[in-house]
């Protein structure tokens, strides 16, 4: 079981909006604004595509927005284009043993 | 521009150990922490530890802790991930991890080494 709980799937249409939401506690993405998404297809490394909490790397399109409220966090994709199909994970720093978590994961399908 | 080049695919039997070496180009290997992720058959992402940049410090998460040994050779900007008493449940895909640009993130990702542990 994941630290933290995401849907399983998500899906929608080309040029949907869809989000995911990422649910922790209190000890880390309550407490910290260190919230990061990644986006992972089959066979390939996972992608940095939001970091704390808000922010997108260079090169990430703006389609892609986090946002954070209490302990869960948000990704959401705008204008869904058929090469967002992967799977999505969040992951939050925490103030445990365990200093990195991350969320089961969210298999986004492009209908 | 940073690359991080990970070792082959291995086939171990259930009780045996493997290592996962990682070599770092492009950057000071000294200058940022490196951590491990892997991913299970079937699972989603895992943290399994980390090294420090400055004194090779390591911490380990508490599943893998007793089974887990993360080295480096700072010499070659290689970093080394040592699983022992490999089970079933350890068939993953395992990478190493650094968070260059962006802080407490991970934007730079080895391609990833699969280990099936198999009888």
């Amino acid at each position: 079981q994941s630290a933290l709980t995401q849907p399983a799937s998500v899906s929608g249409s080309p040029g949907q909006s869809i989000t995911i939401s990422c649910t922790g506690t209190s000890s880390d993405v309550g407490a910290y604004n260190y919230v990061s998404w990644y986006q992972h297809h089959p066979g390939k490394a996972p992608k940095l595509m939001i970091y704390g909490v808000s922010n997108r790397p260079s090169g990430v399109s703006n389609r892609f927005s986090g946002s954070k409220s209490g302990n869960t966090a948000s990704l959401t994709i705008s204008g869904l284009q058929a090469e967002d199909e992967a799977d999505y994970y969040c992951s939050s720093y925490a103030s445990s043993s365990t200093p990195w978590v991350f969320g089961g994961g969210t298999k986004l399908t492009v209908l | 521009q940073v690359h991080l080049v990970q070792s082959g695919a291995e086939v171990k039997k259930p009780g045996a150990s493997v290592k996962v070496s990682c070599k770092a180009s492009g950057y000071t290997f000294t200058s940022y922490d490196i951590n491990w992720v892997r991913q299970a058959t079937g699972q989603g992402l895992e943290w399994m530890g980390w090294m420090s940049r400055n004194s090779g410090k390591t911490g380990y998460a508490p599943k893998f802790q007793g089974r887990v040994a993360m080295t480096r050779d700072t010499s070659i900007s290689t970093a080394y991930m040592d699983l022992s008493s490999l089970r079933s449940e350890d068939t993953a895909v395992y990478y190493c991890v650094v968070g260059y640009s962006y802080g407490f993130s991970f934007d730079y990702w080895g391609q990833g080494t699969l280990v099936t542990v198999s009888s």
